[in-house]
C-alpha cells in the first residue's frame, strides 16, 4: 500500500525560530495536504495543494507540492507557542467518481520552548 | 456553522462487547469518512460513505463496518473487541468526497480492557 514518509518525527526549537517538514512518498498524489492536531483534538486542515509545483501561503505557514508530485513541505516562519502540536502530511488519491482517500503521514510533533 | 459532530467522546469497553460510534456531519455534506489513530499505526482510513453507500474501504477486518442515514448522520460499529481496538476514531466530513479537504471531528476516544 502507498506509505508517506514524514521527517523529523520532532522538533524543539525556540520561539521566534522558522520551521521546515517534509513528506516524501513513493506513489503519486492529485492533492497535497497539511493538518495540525492539538491534544483531544480532530486535525485541522491548515493548506491544501492541488498542482504539482504548486506554492501556497496561509499566514506563517508556507507550503509547497512537489514538481514529482511525490513529496511537499511545510514551513512555520517565526514560531509562538501556540505552533505547538502534531503536524501531519496527507496525501490524496482518486478512487472513483468524486471519491478520495487520504494517506496520512505519522506526524512532526512540534514543541515550542518560549 | 456546527463543525463535525462524534459521540460519545470517551468510551471504555470490556474486551468481546462491541461499540457504535456516532458521528454528524456538517450541515450540507454527503460525505463521510472514518479514521482510525493509534500511536503505532498513525492514522488509518476505515471507510467512506456517501449518499447512504459505502463507497471506499480500508484494510480492516470484517469487524469492523459502518452506515450512513439518509440525512448524512454515519454510524460505525466495532464487534467482538480486541485490546488493539483501543484508539481515537476520527469521523471527516465534506461536501462531496473531500476533493478541497476534509473536515474533521474531535474523535471518539476507545479503550478496551
Amino acid at each position: 500500500g502507498q506509505q508517506l514518509n514524514q521527517s523529523p518525527q520532532s522538533m524543539f526549537i525556540q520561539e521566534g525560530e522558522d520551521v521546515s517538514m517534509n513528506c516524501t512518498s513513493s506513489s503519486i498524489f492529485n492533492t497535497w495536504l497539511w493538518y495540525k492536531q492539538d491534544p483531544g483534538e480532530g486535525p485541522v486542515l491548515l493548506i491544501a495543494l492541488y498542482k504539482a509545483g504548486e506554492l501556497t501561503s496561509n499566514g506563517r505557514l508556507t507550503a509547497q507540492f512537489g514538481i514529482t508530485r511525490k513529496d511537499s513541505f511545510l514551513n512555520i516562519s517565526a514560531s509562538i507557542p501556540s505552533d505547538v502540536g502534531i503536524y501531519f502530511c496527507a496525501g490524496q488519491t482518486t478512487i472513483g467518481a468524486g471519491s478520495y482517500q487520504l494517506t496520512f503521514g505519522k506526524g512532526t510533533k512540534l514543541s515550542v520552548i518560549p | 456553522k456546527a463543525g463535525v459532530t462524534q459521540t460519545p467522546r470517551y468510551l471504555i469497553k470490556t474486551r468481546g462487547q462491541q461499540v457504535t460510534l456516532s458521528c454528524s456531519p456538517i450541515s450540507g455534506h454527503r460525505s463521510v469518512s472514518w479514521y482510525q489513530q493509534t500511536p503505532g499505526q498513525g492514522l488509518q482510513f476505515l471507510f467512506e460513505y456517501f449518499s447512504e453507500t459505502q463507497r471506499n474501504k480500508g484494510n480492516f477486518p470484517g469487524r469492523f463496518s459502518g452506515r450512513q442515514f439518509s440525512n448524512s448522520r454515519s454510524e460505525m460499529n466495532v464487534s467482538t473487541l480486541e485490546l488493539g481496538d483501543s484508539a481515537l476514531y476520527l469521523c471527516a466530513s465534506s461536501l462531496t468526497g473531500g476533493s478541497y479537504g476534509y473536515t474533521f471531528g474531535s474523535g471518539t476516544r476507545l479503550t478496551v480492557v
